[in-house]
């Protein structure tokens, strides 16, 4: 079946400007985590949403960062007002209580922030 | 806290010499391991997990909770092992919490 998708692949922005990056979870994946991979820093959690709970925000570094998961499905990844340190690979992944909580990994979004 | 340290960035080995890739964990309770890895252009899979206590691609790990450890070893490396190989913690309804990976080279 059809994995976790993630666009766009790839973001150039500008330093100061707003960017959206998008999460597809598997079909019926309750659970949806971003992460942030970056060189010499493995994989950071940023945020995690389970079902119905309030989400997990303790990884997001700062108020630039938001996320949303909008009727248990897609995801979107916020960040305002870039800045050069924001460069990196996000990463989305979803699991379930049948995929034994597995988290399942999208292909990514790079960001470059200019 | 929740902790896991894999001390190495870099690893090379020789093709046919043996693999161990170490991970080291803190965490108080009765954690779940995981190993991952991330092959050249794609994307992060699951490589093995404690529970399952299997054999992939040849590679093994077994949890020592004495020495709180998870290390992933081959008896004999392959070139297509090269790869980025990330050890993970999960605990009750955490996320999982990664190492900062250790980059297997493999020479021929």
């Amino acid at each position: 079946g059809a994995g976790v998708s993630q666009s766009p692949s790839n973001k150039v922005t500008e330093k100061g400007k707003d960017v959206e990056l998008r999460c597809d979870p598997i079909s019926g994946h309750t659970a949806l985590y971003w992460y942030r991979q970056s060189l010499g820093q493995g994989l950071e959690f940023l945020i995690y949403f389970q079902g119905n709970s309030a989400p997990d925000k303790s990884g997001l570094p700062s108020d630039r960062f938001s996320a949303e998961r909008t009727g248990g499905s897609v995801s979107t990844l916020t960040i305002q007002r870039t800045q050069q340190e924001d460069s990196a690979v996000y990463l989305c992944a979803s699991s379930s209580s049948t995929s034994g909580r597995v988290p399942s990994f999208g292909p990514g979004t790079r960001l470059t922030v200019l | 806290a929740q902790r896991v340290t894999q001390p190495e960035k870099l690893l090379s080995v020789f093709k046919g010499a043996p693999v161990e890739l170490k991970c080291n964990y803190s965490y108080s309770g009765s954690p779940e391991l995981f190993w991952y890895v991330q092959y050249s252009r794609q994307r992060l899979q699951l490589l093995l997990r404690h529970i399952s206590r299997e054999s992939i691609k040849g590679f093994t790990a077994d949890l020592n909770k004495g020495e709180t450890s998870f290390h992933l070893k081959k008896p004999f490396a392959q070139e297509e092992d090269s790869a980025m190989y990330y050890c993970a913690l999960h605990s009750g309804n955490t996320p999982l919490v990664f190492g900062k990976g250790t980059r297997l080279s493999v020479i021929a």
